[in-house]
């Protein structure tokens, strides 16, 4: 990946539990999103969080950002079967342009 | 609301075929993004414009081509296709250096 690694790269947890999946990043950003994406399927825009921004919520999502550690995590809360999909964090690079550079993605599959 | 179009979603191709990819943008939104994304693969920058110039560009074969016309629809052309030009290809827009991408559904190329 251009930017950096996601962790983990799969994960399998039972309805009801929480998820928690994390990306790092190799320099300064102006933004970080996380995007979600069925098996073949488009790109889903979830939460973008801003590099002055440390928290974010959107219903049972929540975003954490870490420009110390040049990190990033996405919590998902009661997690359903329909989460079941890859989740992506892609970063918007000062040095880059605007254009986003994204993370391996992690595969999430929640077993009901 | 008007999301990003693309067309065709799908296209089948042989070998050393042209192929054209079309977007059309979100109203008013004046920066195009074209990704590629291969099977179980990240997403991957290829090109972009802003106001129909060429802004910034990414790993995109010498084979491939893209422009920007005066109704802010991009296309992509790719030329001489290989096996390996087999995946999706999606098309983001934005209306500033704020963030808030938004993603069409992606052109499923396979080359056969």
């Amino acid at each position: 990946s251009q930017q950096g690694e996601e962790d983990p790269q799969a994960l399998s947890i039972q309805e009801g539990e929480n998820a928690t999946m994390n990306c790092s990043y190799k320099t300064s950003i102006n933004n970080l999103q996380w995007y979600r994406q069925n098996s073949g399927r488009g790109l889903v825009h979830l939460i973008l969080i801003r590099s002055n921004e440390r928290e974010k919520h959107s219903g049972r999502l929540r975003v954490t950002l870490d420009t110390s550690k040049k990190s990033s995590s996405l919590l998902i809360t009661a997690s359903r079967a329909a989460d079941t999909a890859s989740y992506f964090c892609a970063t918007d690079y000062m040095e880059y342009g605007n254009k986003l550079v994204f993370g391996a993605g992690t595969i999430l599959r929640v077993k009901s | 609301a008007a999301g990003v179009i693309q067309s065709p979603r799908h296209l089948i191709k042989e070998k050393r075929e042209t192929a054209t990819l079309k977007c059309y943008p979100i109203p008013r939104h004046d920066t195009v993004y074209w990704y590629q994304q291969g099977p179980g693969q990240d997403p991957q920058f290829l090109i972009s414009f802003y106001e129909k110039m060429q802004s910034d560009k990414g790993s995109i074969p010498d084979r491939f081509s893209a422009q920007q016309f005066s109704d802010y629809h991009s296309e992509l052309n790719m030329s001489s296709l290989e096996l390996g030009d087999s995946a999706l290809y999606f098309c983001a827009s934005s209306s500033d250096y704020s963030g808030g991408y938004t993603f069409g559904s992606g052109t499923r190329l396979t080359v056969v």
